[in-house]
């Protein structure tokens, strides 16, 4: 099966500028999540989607992050505008359920300047 | 506040070696304990531990879960080069949450 498909794999832009990232899930998997990865952390949620319902964003900084799965199945994350600590990586993962195992798509490295 | 914890957080090996690498967890809601080993890209899924004591093994790779004592290890016999990576351990909740602890860098040296 085709993994988590991510674009675009890297990014550089300056500050204050707006980013967006796009996540295609595994075929068939409800539930898709986005991930925050800094250099040496584990990743950390920023929000989970079960279909195309949000049903966890309380870790996403709502000032300046936002994202929407419109069809329950990919999803856009948009910063606007981008700040100089935005700079990480950004990791997309589904899964078939909440009880299952999630599959990472390769990540999107934000460097911003 | 949930939280995961590993331990060490880097470690440096030879070829040939075992090596243990822990984790804790403090996780309300508990479903499952899952590992992942991250090269330069993505986290790629390894085990899912759900029941205590039962050890799930995986070529030199095996893994068990204590839920009373509230820790994981993952254990790795005969390191080689290509098992250089970032480990990191992952506690799923019912609600569906995963939370991950900061990892573990792991250098296997010929």
């Amino acid at each position: 099966e085709a993994g988590v498909v991510q674009s675009p794999r890297y990014k550089i832009i300056e500050k204050k500028q707006p980013v967006a990232f796009w996540c295609n899930p595994i075929s068939g998997h409800n539930t898709l999540y986005w991930y925050l990865q800094n250099l040496g952390q584990g990743p950390e949620l920023l929000i989970r989607y079960e279909n195309e319902e949000a049903v966890d964003d309380s870790q996403l900084p709502k000032d300046r992050f936002s994202a929407e799965r419109l069809k329950g199945v990919d999803s856009t994350l948009k910063i606007q505008p981008a700040e100089l600590g935005d700079s990480a990586v950004y990791l997309c993962a589904s899964s078939s359920n909440r009880g299952s195992p999630l599959h990472f798509g390769n990540g999107t490295r934000l460097t911003v300047t | 506040e949930d939280k995961v914890v590993q331990s060490p957080l880097s470690l440096v090996v030879h070829e040939g070696d075992t090596v243990t690498l822990n984790c804790s967890y403090e996780v309300t809601n508990f479903r499952s304990l899952l590992w992942y080993k991250q090269e330069k890209k993505a986290p790629t899924f390894l085990f899912m531990l759900t029941s205590s004591g039962i050890e799930k093994k995986s070529g030199r790779l095996s893994s068990i879960l204590d839920k009373k004592e509230l820790f994981s290890i993952l254990n790795i016999t005969a390191t080689q080069t290509g098992d250089s990576a970032v480990y990191l351990c992952a506690v799923l909740g019912n609600t569906g949450k995963l939370i991950f602890g900061q990892g573990t860098t792991l250098q296997v040296k010929p």
